[in-house]
């Protein structure tokens, strides 16, 4: 299986800020990798495929970039609403799928 | 509308049986690959595999072949997970989700169910 390694795993910022998430996988997965956003008790939310393009309806203070074996997730401004969970997912692989083990976004 | 319907919360015993179930509509059920997900409480999310309802195609991470059941009835439009021997490490939420792209599953799952709560307790 290709692993991913998000880092930080948990991050604490404030309101107004901007954050950045890594993505590493441990072998090349073009541009196969997706985020998600999770908010307790709710299901994951699609934020951003093919490494870069955003899904609809998500704001465009979301952004993603990278190729390969590193990619990174950045809010330009935080946002009250923004304070959860964030994972990346490779699909370059499937069945062998996977995700990141997540990175914890809280409000300093 | 796109949705996806998980069925309701399940409360087993370690050794019985289960099939939990995913409800699709408003979307061409067949077109599109559904996957299925487990978050162990507190925990990350781990891929458990995916099916095409259109020919039944499966294909199953390597960590839970042999462990689950992946099928899909598309006169129904409903895709399952079963199990034939629960334990009590199966206990998790399962989520069941859409590709975002039909025929493919390189683009992410843009449509999530709501999840399915699985207790396996003696």
């Amino acid at each position: 299986d290709i692993q991913l390694t998000q880092s930080p795993s948990f991050l604490s910022a404030s309101v107004g800020d901007r954050v950045t998430i890594t993505c590493r996988a441990s072998q090349g997965i073009s541009s196969y990798l997706a985020w998600y956003q999770q908010k307790p008790g709710k299901a994951p939310k699609l934020l951003i495929y093919a490494a870069s393009t955003l899904q609809s309806g998500v704001p465009s203070r979301f952004s993603g970039s990278g190729s390969g074996t590193e990619f990174t997730l950045t809010i330009s401004s935080l946002q009250p609403e923004d304070f959860a969970t964030y994972y990346c997912q490779q699909l370059n692989s499937y069945p062998g799928i996977t995700f990141g083990q997540g990175t914890r976004l809280e409000i300093k | 509308e796109v949705q996806l319907v998980q069925s309701g919360a399940e409360v087993k015993k370690p050794g019985e049986s289960l099939k939990i179930s995913c409800k699709g509509s408003g979307y061409s059920f067949t077109s599109y690959w559904i996957g299925w997900v487990r978050q162990m409480p507190g925990k990350g999310l781990e891929w458990m595999g995916i099916i095409y309802p259109g020919d039944s195609d499966t294909r199953y991470s390597p960590s839970f072949q042999g462990q689950v059941t992946i099928s899909a009835d598309k006169s129904i439009s409903t895709a399952y997970l079963q199990w034939s021997s629960l334990k009590a490490s199966d206990t998790a939420m399962y989520y069941c989700a859409r590709a975002r792209e039909p025929g493919i599953a390189v683009a992410g799952f843009d449509y999530w169910g709501q999840g399915t709560l699985v207790t396996v307790s003696s």
